[in-house]
């Protein structure tokens, strides 16, 4: 199993202000994904990032938006940048291991 | 391309009396098949999962699927609802480590 640790559990944020979610995992992993839920919406896959290489971003998702650190195997940051109200979602850490995929409990993002 | 269709955005059924939330799949591969429950500003809770064993799945708070490979299906139902359950309930298909999520169906429960 994995047990994620994910701060801030939510904050609401000034337009064209930057916040920083952290993950933290009890074990090692090499990937861990970073999604979006929008209000009333399932999850939207925002990046997967791996340890030691750039992240990779789904469609419609780009790095200077939404930078990603992933410095070491139990860690990770995601950045929502130069926010807008339309970025107030719940934002999620995920990881997968062999047969589950674990997640952090969700940043819930309120920008006015 | 992989897919995950649920297929009702919402469900009410009276407390005490059957749940059905209906789940398709298209998958190229041999999927894993999960349902995870979602309660107003809680976390994401796995309730069951399919990995290949055995096609019916037994999960937590009485909940159960079937895996149907020939109806591409992955249902997940409960004899009697209680208004705990009242949630959103996501279907998703995992290919290696990447997860399809469904659009997610709200299940009100009638007093």
């Amino acid at each position: 199993s994995a047990v994620i640790s994910q701060k801030p559990s939510r904050d609401i944020c000034q337009r064209g202000t930057s916040l920083t979610i952290q993950c933290q995992v009890d074990s090692q992993v090499t990937m861990m994904f970073w999604y979006r839920q929008q209000p009333g919406q399932s999850l939207t896959l925002i990046a997967t990032a791996n340890q030691g290489s750039e992240a990779t971003y789904e469609s419609g998702f780009v790095i200077d938006k939404f930078p990603i650190s992933r410095p070491n195997l139990t860690f990770s940051t995601l950045t929502v940048s130069n926010m807008s109200p339309e970025d107030s979602s719940i934002y999620l850490c995920s990881v997968a291991k062999p047969g589950e995929a674990f997640f952090g409990q969700g940043t819930r993002l309120t920008v006015v | 391309a992989q897919s995950v269709t649920q297929l009702d955005s919402h469900v009410s059924v009276s407390e005490g009396t059957p749940v059905l939330l209906r789940c398709n799949y298209s998958s190229s591969y041999s999927p894993s098949l999960f349902w995870y429950v979602q309660h107003p500003n809680k976390g994401l809770q796995l309730l069951l999962k399919y990995t290949s064993a055995a096609t019916l799945v037994k999960g937590i708070n009485g909940f159960e699927a079937e895996f149907k490979k020939s109806e591409t299906s992955f249902h997940l139902t409960k004899p009697s609802a209680h208004m705990s359950d009242a949630a959103e309930y996501f279907c998703v298909v995992r290919i290696s480590y990447q997860l399809i999520w469904g659009a997610g169906t709200k299940l009100i429960i009638k007093p």
